[in-house]
């Protein structure tokens, strides 16, 4: 596997399940994030994680839960989501200290919520 | 709140035609700047990364930067219709201690045949 990977590539759920989303990265980087993209709507940034810490939460509700187990992995647990919680959903992970820390993407989970 | 800005489009040329992509931002600190492309249904990729005043050329892509204006563009040359997507700029700001991108909307671009 290279880059960034994201299972699974599709979800659809009900608002009672629980699921988790899950993104490696094989680049070496320390950094990971969380984004979501509404159709026609910016990339909206979820979490961030440095150093296998969370350094940002950006007013995501409590039914999103991000893990950082180490600093290739990456998971958002899901519970109880609303419909207008669907969404791609797009892990992506960078090296913290370089000058030019370009963000590298997964391919996204396509979540749709019934 | 820092802001990228970006008119949404669709800009729409014709095969062989220079596209031309704009991106304001408000922070005047900002030293370098991302442009993205996101294909529709895929994930955004990186096409160019400009931190320097005046012009970066990469094959047909040319970035143009005016800090002064707090102004980024992106140019390219002999559109095709595979260059049709939807182009990110992206400003990186340090914030508590760590990195991350402010996002434009995006700009559609739509090249016909």
């Amino acid at each position: 596997e290279t880059g960034v990977t994201q299972t699974p590539r599709h979800l659809v759920m009900g608002m009672t399940n629980k699921k988790s989303l899950k993104c490696e990265q094989h680049l070496g980087h320390n950094a990971m994030y969380w984004y979501k993209q509404s159709a026609k709507k910016p990339l909206e940034l979820m979490f961030v994680y440095s150093l296998e810490e969370r350094v940002e939460n950006n007013s995501v509700p409590s039914r999103f839960s991000p893990e950082c187990p180490n600093s290739s992995h990456l998971f958002l647990h899901l519970h109880t989501l609303q419909p207008e919680d669907s969404a791609l959903y797009l892990c992506a992970s960078s090296q913290e200290g370089r000058f030019y820390n370009e963000q590298f993407f997964g391919p996204g989970t396509r979540l749709t919520v019934l | 709140q820092k802001e990228v800005e970006q008119n949404s489009g669709p800009l729409s040329v014709p095969e062989g035609a220079i596209a031309s992509l704009n991106c304001t931002y408000s922070d005047r600190g900002s030293q370098s700047f991302f442009w993205y492309r996101q294909y529709s249904g895929k994930s955004p990729e990186l096409i160019m990364f400009i931190y320097s005043n005046g012009d970066k050329e990469d094959g047909r892509f040319t970035a143009q930067l005016n800090k002064a204006s707090q102004y980024v563009s992106l140019l390219i040359r002999d559109s095709q219709p595979s260059d049709s997507a939807t182009y990110l700029c992206a400003v990186p700001i340090r914030s508590g201690g760590y990195n991350k991108l402010i996002f434009g909307a995006g700009t559609r671009l739509a090249v016909h045949p």
